[in-house]
């Protein structure tokens, strides 16, 4: 149980143009879902807090109008990263908790690598 | 302000040595949650444990035991008989007990097990 799917797992495309992240729990519905971004060789950075049916609460630094979260139901979750510049490649991953048997846990998804060209 | 320090940047091993990766935390509540997250070459972050503050009973699944002590504020995670396939980054977490539940991480550990 507590599984967390992303798609896709690799894009790659140029810069100026925007790009869609799916976040889905495929096994239990989550009523919050976080978006972190990781460089490499480093952790994790929370980007963006959502509840299901609420505006995304975005971490200090992060722009909103960059960086679109929606989370429209309990199981699915979008990070749409509008006009794409070189500097937002990156590892983006999302997590998902709530009604499964540990719902203090965040179950993480697979990630996806963004490359801007 | 919570933070969570992991001062080995890498550990490099053989195989079947016992490694211990180290875990230091600071918050100001009086409970919260740490975690243990396992992140392998292909990125996902697998889930090990979670820990109440409350609960300082040590724990052990198979090869893994957890070592917490509130007193010196840490929360330590060894591996017995380490294998190849627990190479990966290791990373340790703090969230509140309550509200937002937000996840702050460690640099992380990278440990390599050597044939």
């Amino acid at each position: 149980g507590a599984v967390v799917s992303q798609h896709p797992s690799r894009v790659i495309c140029k810069s100026g143009t925007s790009v869609k992240i799916e976040c889905r729990s495929l096994d239990f519905q989550a009523t919050t879902m976080f978006w972190y971004r990781q460089f490499p060789k480093q952790s994790l950075m929370l980007m963006a807090t959502s509840n299901e049916g609420s505006k995304a609460t975005y971490e200090q630094g992060v722009e909103k109008d960059k960086f679109l979260i929606n989370h429209a139901s309990l199981t699915l979750s979008t990070l749409t990263v509008t006009s794409a510049h070189p500097e937002d490649s990156s590892f983006y991953i999302c997590s998902a908790s709530g009604t499964s048997g540990d719902a203090e846990t965040q179950y993480f998804g697979p990630g996806t690598r963004l490359l801007v060209l | 302000a919570q933070k969570v320090t992991q001062a080995q940047t890498e550990i490099s091993v053989v195989e079947k040595e016992d490694v211990t990766l180290d875990c230091v935390y600071e918050t100001r509540d009086t409970t919260y949650y740490l975690f243990w997250y396992k992140q392998p070459p292909s990125g996902e972050l697998v889930f090990l444990i979670r820990r109440n503050s409350f609960d300082e009973q040590n724990e052990i699944s198979g090869r893994y035991s957890w070592n917490f002590q509130k007193s010196t504020s840490s929360f330590n995670f060894t591996i017995t008989a380490s294998q190849v396939v627990d190479s990966a980054v290791y990373f340790c977490a703090l969230s509140d007990y309550q509200g937002a539940q937000k996840l702050v991480f460690g640099q992380g550990t990278r440990l390599t097990i050597n044939p």
